[in-house]
């Protein structure tokens, strides 16, 4: 089966500085994607960052950063200069083949002032 | 434009009863999908609907249910509630079911079986 494991369910950091957030996935499938979502205390998911597993170039979306060990199978999330509206639920996702997301469950993330 | 939207909000259902949730995609999206998601289990993925058809499913009994209309909303619904069915109910929509399109996630609806 396939699995995605958080291994940090809560994490804080200070504001402005940086923070790694863990995932591990676990696949057999060659063609796969890899997600991170934010859920902030509103509820609502939101993308922070997505990863073609076939493409070895870390994707980066402003603060947001990933690095991606397809042989490790390590898919971390990393927030720079982070904000005080960075504080959600953080979930590394995939999605093996065709099908729909497999979530990890989660690491609460909280920045402190 | 518009964002999914999930109703009702809140919903509160005594042992036995069942219930019916639903969801409207973004427009022009025909991918629904819906999630369980509790404290203890995190977000589990129930089934997904595309162009009326239902694509795939997860690992929830026959209680678990839904459909999908021509205008691309969706419907779940859950029989015989058990107690361990509260839970917050999460749909999302994509523009097509390919796994690598973003899924659009709406606010939820909170269950409450009691």
């Amino acid at each position: 089966a396939q699995t995605v494991t958080q291994s940090q369910p809560e994490m804080s950091v200070q504001e402005a500085e940086t923070v790694t957030l863990s995932c591990t996935y676990d696949t057999s499938e060659n063609n796969y994607y890899l997600f991170w979502y934010k859920q902030p205390p509103s509820r609502q998911m939101i993308l922070v960052i997505r990863q073609e597993a076939y493409k070895q170039q870390n994707a980066t979306e402003n603060r947001f950063s990933v690095n991606f060990q397809k042989a490790a199978k390590s898919f971390s999330l990393k927030i720079s200069d982070s904000q005080l509206g960075d504080t959600a639920m953080y979930f590394c996702a995939s999605t093996p083949g065709n099908d729909k997301y497999i979530f990890g469950t989660g690491t609460r993330l909280k920045v402190l002032a | 434009k518009a964002g999914v939207t999930q109703t009702p909000r809140y919903l509160i259902k005594t042992r036995g009863q069942q219930v019916t949730l639903s969801c409207s995609p973004i427009s022009g999206h025909r991918s629904v999908s819906w999630y369980q998601q509790t404290p203890g289990q995190g977000l589990q993925f129930l089934f997904e609907y595309f162009s009326e058809t239902q694509r795939n499913k997860g690992n929830f009994p026959g209680r678990f249910s839904g459909r999908q209309f021509s205008n691309s909303r969706s419907e779940m619904n859950v029989s015989t509630l058990e107690l361990g069915d509260s839970a917050l109910y999460l749909c999302a929509s994509s523009r097509d079911s390919n796994s690598n399109t973003e899924a659009f996630f709406g606010q939820g609806t909170r269950l409450t079986v009691v």
